[in-house]
C-alpha cells in the first residue's frame, strides 16, 4: 500500500495568514484527494487533484480559499488561505492507489489551529 | 448523493468480548464498495475491511468481519476478541464503482474496557 507523508503534522496559525500543507506519496498515483475533518466530525472532501489539470472542488470549497497544486504524480499541496478560527481542522491527504482496488490510503493528517 | 449513517456515536466493549458497529447507507446503485476505516488517536485513517457489493460472501479480516445485507443496505462491523488497541473512531464509507467519490459516516467512537 502507498505510504503518504504530510507536513506539517500540526501548526498553530494566526488569523488572516495562509498555510501550505504538503503531501508526498512513495509511488505514482493518478488521483489525490484532500479532506477536511473538523473537530469531532466526519471527513468532508475538499477537492480532487489530478496531475496536469486544475483541481476539482466540491460544493462549498473554492480555489481562492483552498488553492491546490499537483506538479507531478507523487506530490500535492493544499493551501489554506486567509485563515479564520473556523478553519481549525485536521486536513487529510489521501490517494487511490488503484481504481480497481477501490480503497483510499491516508496520510497522518495536518492539525491546524487558528487563533 | 449517497448517504452513510452510523447511528451509534459511541460504543464500549469489554476486552476479549465482541462488539458490533452499525452502518446503513442509501444508494440507487447496484455496484459499489463499502469500507470500514479505523482512526486511532494518532489520526491516521487505516483501512480495516472492504466489501464489494457484488460479492455475497461477507468479508473477513482476522478478528474483523462484516455482515453485509445488500437489500437492507446495511453493513455492520463485528470485532471479535476485542483488544485495547481496537479503541478508535470507526468510520463506515461508501464508494460508487463508477466514480471516485467516497461518502463517510459520522463515525463511532469505540472504547475498550480492560
Amino acid at each position: 500500500s502507498a505510504v503518504i507523508s504530510q507536513k506539517p503534522s500540526r501548526d498553530i496559525c494566526q488569523r488572516g495568514t495562509s498555510l501550505t500543507i504538503q503531501c508526498q506519496v512513495d509511488s505514482q498515483v493518478t488521483m489525490m484527494f484532500w479532506y477536511r475533518q473538523q473537530p469531532g466530525q466526519s471527513l468532508t472532501l475538499i477537492a480532487t487533484a489530478n496531475q496536469g489539470s486544475e483541481a476539482t472542488y466540491e460544493s462549498g470549497f473554492v480555489i481562492d480559499k483552498f488553492p491546490i497544486s499537483r506538479p507531478n504524480l507523487t506530490f500535492s499541496t493544499l493551501t489554506v488561505s486567509n485563515m479564520s478560527p473556523e478553519d481549525s481542522s485536521i486536513y487529510l491527504c489521501s490517494v487511490e492507489e488503484s481504481p480497481s482496488a477501490g480503497e483510499l490510503f491516508f496520510g497522518e493528517g495536518s492539525r491546524l489551529t487558528v487563533l | 448523493a449517497q448517504t452513510v449513517t452510523q447511528s451509534q456515536p459511541e460504543m464500549s466493549v469489554q476486552e476479549a468480548e465482541t462488539v458490533t458497529l452499525s452502518c446503513t447507507y442509501d444508494t440507487s446503485e447496484s455496484d459499489y464498495y463499502l469500507f470500514w476505516y479505523k482512526q486511532p488517536p494518532s489520526r491516521q485513517m487505516i483501512l480495516v475491511i472492504r466489501q464489494e457489493a457484488y460479492k455475497q460472501q461477507n468479508a473477513t479480516e482476522n478478528r474483523f468481519s462484516v455482515n453485509f445485507q445488500k437489500a437492507a443496505k446495511s453493513f455492520s462491523l463485528k470485532i471479535s476478541d476485542s483488544q485495547l488497541g481496537d479503541a478508535a473512531m470507526y468510520f463506515c464509507a461508501y464508494r460508487s464503482n463508477t466514480g471516485n467519490q467516497f461518502y463517510f459516516g459520522t463515525g463511532t467512537s469505540l472504547t475498550v474496557i480492560p
